[in-house]
């Protein structure tokens, strides 16, 4: 059974850094695109970043860009997201998911179980 | 960015009941759509795939439908392990985008 475990989450000063990770397991990580997909208290989901299997696409929402860095360690089986400057409007929890097939933008097959980031003075 | 809206954002329902949701894109995105069921403080699952297609597991009271811009979720005798939020997501183009959610609860 696939499995997708985050960590890393916690609580930030507006303007700090955070670095979340996504371990995968039971499953050839290196065949899949993976993302990251927020979720702040009380609201709907929102697509943060992707990256594809072997980093060749990689691709952000506009409300991230240039602020968080999506990347991948295929030997380590690990996703991370790089997030900097941080906002209060950041503060969510944060899923990570694997592509469902092979294909870049294929459905988000398979979630983690999330971790929650709090931006807070 | 294509811009997904669901209807209504909540309903009430009784189990045995039939529920229709409708999610429409604010431009054509072939069968790109997909649905996701969330319950209460867990995440996410894959519902329904390219319009149509059930993933593995789900049951057959689920149907998904549509194409272009307008799609449906309809499921049949809703059942208690039904009582979720269900959101729509298009995988056409980045960026991807979900619908705001359609809380299912119980009447």
């Amino acid at each position: 059974e696939v499995q997708l475990v985050e960590s890393g989450g916690g609580l930030a000063k507006p303007g700090g850094s955070l670095r979340l990770s996504c371990a995968g397991s039971e499953y050839p990580f290196s065949h899949y695109s993976m993302s990251w997909v927020r979720q702040a208290p009380g609201k709907g989901l929102e697509w943060v970043a992707s990256i594809s299997a072997s980093t060749v696409y990689i691709f952000y929402a506009d409300s991230v860009k240039g602020r968080f860095t999506i990347s991948r360690d295929n030997a380590e089986n690990s996703l991370f997201l790089q997030m900097n400057d941080l906002r209060a409007e950041d503060t969510a929890v944060y899923y990570c998911a694997r592509d469902l097939a092979f294909d870049f933008g294929d459905p988000l097959g398979y979630w983690g179980q999330g971790t929650l980031v709090t931006v807070s003075s | 960015d294509i811009e997904m809206t669901q209807s209504p954002s909540s309903l009430s329902a009784s189990v045995g009941d039939r529920v229709t949701i409708t999610c429409r894109a604010s431009q054509t995105i072939s069968k790109y759509l997909n649905w996701y069921q969330q319950r209460p403080g867990k995440a996410p699952e894959l519902l329904i795939y390219a319009s149509s297609t059930l993933q593995n597991g789900v049951p057959s009271r689920f149907t998904g439908s549509g194409s272009g811009t307008d799609f449906t979720l309809i499921i049949n005798n809703l059942q208690p392990e039904d009582f979720a939020t269900y959101s729509c997501q298009q995988s056409y183009r980045t960026p991807w985008t979900f619908g705001q959610g359609t809380k299912v609860e119980i009447k």
